[in-house]
């Protein structure tokens, strides 16, 4: 069965360092997403990327972030300077593209990423 | 401020009982509702989806809306010890984006 895939498994980073999170989707996806969760706390949405732009973003999805399908394949999350509260578990999620309420996403393994 | 709200429990139930996992929404907008299971320290796992009033039954999992009350419900029928995980209710409008509840921890005993 087709799997959403992610690496690293786990990132350790220094504060201000930049970061690039991987995501390989499911081949036939169209809509691409990123959430995040802290942990003990709600899984958050960050942002929702189709047909090569963004199609939809958070609040929390700033200047300091950006997304990207640098191939046919892969797509990527760089966070440019992190901080400490980005800590957290950052999920890859992709989904076919049908009728908005029947799309469902399928989430890939999550990274954890640990900011110090 | 859009929001999903759960009971964080935990719930406990004997094997071979019945769950009820409940998640009220605050947006009239929404249109789809989700169930993921998560296990700690892994990703969410879809387990159905509904976005019409009434019933719909999968398996041994049956979820159930009420768009007047916004209020979704999962059922679990025959609860087995791999059940115990946090059930993860979401939220969705026309932009794709899942706004998430908390979760539910459910410890299914045997």
């Amino acid at each position: 069965e087709p799997e959403v895939t992610q690496t690293p498994s786990h990132q350790v980073t220094q504060m201000g360092q930049e970061v690039i999170l991987r995501c390989v989707p499911i081949s036939n996806h169209l809509y691409f997403y990123w959430y995040r969760q802290i942990l003990g706390q709600k899984v958050e949405f960050l942002v929702s990327f189709y047909n090569n732009e963004i199609s939809e973003k958070s609040e929390i999805f700033d200047d300091q972030f950006s997304v990207e399908r640098p191939d046919g394949s892969n797509f990527t999350l760089k966070i440019r300077s992190t901080k400490l509260e980005d800590s957290a578990m950052y999920f890859c999620a992709s989904s076919v593209g049908l009728a908005s309420f029947t799309d469902t996403q399928y989430f890939g393994p999550g990274t954890r990423l640990t900011v110090l | 401020q859009k929001e999903v709200e759960q009971n964080s429990g935990p719930l406990s139930v004997p094997e071979g009982a019945i769950a009820s996992l409940n998640c009220t929404y605050s947006d009239r907008g929404s249109q789809s509702f989700f169930w993921y299971r998560q296990y700690s320290g892994k990703s969410p796992e879809l387990i159905m989806f509904i976005y019409s009033n009434g019933d719909k039954e999968d398996g041994r999992f049956t979820a159930q809306l009420n768009k007047a009350s916004q209020y979704v419900s999962l059922l679990i029928r025959d609860s087995q010890p791999s059940d115990s995980a946090t059930y993860l209710c979401a939220a969705a409008g026309n932009n794709r984006k899942l706004i998430w509840g908390l979760g539910t921890s459910l410890a299914v005993n045997p």
